[in-house]
């Protein structure tokens, strides 16, 4: 059964640092890995989906690489904001369509 | 403008009550999912439908039920058999490619409460 960890589950940083948050699965025979941002009280935002012929995808400040054989997926944020304080979620295929993590809650001080 | 909606934002149900929570959907896509969130839980696939008139249960199926006789709509009834009901409910479609499914779109989710 596909398992999803994502760590840390939170993450304080200062506004302006780069920070990388952490997804891993247990099942490598995935097809993609998609990642969310969740704002509190609301539904979840699509960021990036990268195919399993891709190693990397990017979107503005946001780049996510994919490394399917070690099981490990990292999403980094460049020069962060505080309009960047959500929580971000990863979610690959399992049994069901997508199995997700339970998130990184990140908080960005200005 | 293309999207998921969800109505209502929030519903209130009494003990012993089934309630409908609407799902809608113009994006032509084929999937549609119903997940439940709770706080320290993440999300949990409820049922899911890759085409109309057919659908499967997710991991938590037991106290739902769902329809989908259209392509556009995919309604989640909670039913009095469920336990705890109290929860975010979010809707989400996504196209489909082969046996593969592609990205998920996610709606603006319904807050159910149990009085």
């Amino acid at each position: 059964k596909q398992e999803v960890t994502q760590i840390p589950a939170a993450l304080s940083v200062p506004e302006g640092e780069n920070l990388v948050l952490n997804c891993s699965f247990t099942d490598s025979a995935i097809y993609n890995l998609q990642w969310f941002r969740q704002d509190p009280g609301k539904g979840l935002t699509s960021l990036l989906l990268i195919q399993s012929s891709q190693r990397e995808q990017t979107s503005g400040r946001l780049n996510a690489s994919l490394d399917k054989s070690s099981g490990r997926s990292t999403l980094y944020i460049a020069a962060s904001q505080p309009g960047d304080s959500a929580t971000y979620l990863c979610a690959v295929p399992g049994n069901t369509p997508l199995v997700f993590g339970k998130g990184t809650r990140l908080s960005v001080i200005a | 403008d293309g999207g998921i909606t969800q109505s209502p934002k929030y519903l209130f149900r009494k003990e012993g009550q089934n309630v409908t929570l609407s799902c809608e959907q113009n994006l032509n896509h084929d999937a549609m999912y119903w997940y439940r969130q709770d706080p320290g839980q993440g999300l949990r696939l409820i049922y899911y439908s890759q085409i109309v008139n057919d659908f499967q249960k997710g991991d938590i199926a037991e106290g739902y039920s769902v329809s989908r006789e259209k392509k556009e709509s995919f309604p989640l009834t909670v039913t009095s058999a469920q336990k705890n009901p109290t929860a975010f409910y979010l809707c989400a479609s996504s196209a489909l490619q082969g046996a593969s499914y592609n990205e998920q779109f996610f709606g603006p989710g319904t807050r159910l409460t149990v009085l």
